[in-house]
C-alpha cells in the first residue's frame, strides 16, 4: 500500500537558518503530494501542493519539488523565522484509492529559536 | 481564518454521556472526513462521506456515529466513549475528485473522564 516516510524530529533551528525537510514516498498508482502544516492548538493548514513530476509547490517562502525519480518531496525554506515553528506533515493523495484518501508520514516538530 | 468550522473546541464528557460533534463548510465541497489524531501523531482517518453518503468507515468502534444532514454538514455522535478515545477530533472537506487537497478545521479537543 501508499507510504509516506519523514525525517523525525525535533528540528531545533535558529532564525534566519536554511530548513529542509525530507519526505519519500510509496504509490501504486499516481499521487499527488501535499506539504500540511500544524501549529499548536490548531488544526492543519495545505501549506503547498504538487500534482505530477516536476511540480514545484511553494507558499509563503516554503518549496517542494515532485520528483518521481527518487519518489521525494523534500520541502524547503531558505531562512526560517520563529513563527514557522509547528509540525509538518508529508501527504499523498492517490487517485486510484477511494474516497480522495490522504496518507500522512508521521510528522516533523520544527522549534526556530530566536 | 479557516474555512471549516467545528464546534465545540473543547469537551469534557464522562464515559456514559452522549455528545455530538458539529463541522461546517461553505466551499461547496462534496466529500467531508472526520480524523483523530493523539498527541504527537498524524491524523487517523476514520469516516468519509461522499455527496452526503457514507463511503469509507476504517473499522472505527459503534460509540462513534458519523451523520451528514446536508453537503455543508457533518456531525460526530459520540456514546459510552472511554479514556482512550480522548484525542484532537479533525474534520476536513475536499472536492470530491482525485487527488484534491482537504481543507481542515481546528478540531475538538475532546477529554474522556
Amino acid at each position: 500500500g501508499d507510504s509516506v516516510t519523514q525525517m523525525e524530529g525535533p528540528v531545533t533551528l535558529s532564525e534566519e537558518a536554511f530548513l529542509t525537510i525530507n519526505c519519500t514516498y510509496t504509490a501504486t498508482g499516481y499521487p499527488s503530494l501535499f506539504w500540511y502544516v500544524q501549529y499548536p492548538g490548531e488544526g492543519l493548514q495545505l501549506l503547498l501542493k504538487a500534482t505530477k513530476a516536476d511540480d514545484k509547490g511553494s507558499n509563503k517562502g516554503f518549496e517542494a519539488t515532485y520528483r518521481k525519480e527518487t519518489t521525494s518531496f523534500h520541502l524547503e525554506k531558505g531562512s526560517v523565522q520563529v513563527s514557522d515553528s509547528a509540525v509538518y506533515f508529508c501527504a499523498l493523495s492517490d487517485r486510484k484509492a477511494a474516497g480522495n484518501k490522504l496518507t500522512f508520514g508521521g510528522g516533523t516538530r520544527v522549534l526556530v529559536k530566536p | 481564518d479557516t474555512e471549516v468550522t467545528q464546534t465545540p473546541k473543547h469537551l469534557v464528557m464522562g464515559m456514559t454521556n452522549k455528545k455530538s460533534l458539529k463541522c461546517e463548510q461553505h466551499m461547496g465541497h462534496r466529500a467531508m472526513y472526520w480524523y483523530k489524531q493523539k498527541a504527537k501523531k498524524p491524523p487517523e482517518l476514520m469516516f468519509v462521506y461522499s455527496y452526503e453518503k457514507l463511503s469509507i468507515n476504517e473499522s472505527v468502534p459503534s460509540r462513534f456515529s458519523p451523520e451528514c444532514p446536508n453537503s455543508s454538514l457533518l456531525n460526530l455522535h459520540l456514546h459510552a466513549l472511554q479514556p482512550e478515545d480522548s484525542a484532537l477530533y479533525l474534520c476536513a472537506s475536499s472536492q470530491d475528485r482525485g487527488n484534491q487537497p482537504q481543507h481542515f478545521g481546528d478540531g475538538t479537543r475532546l477529554s474522556i473522564l
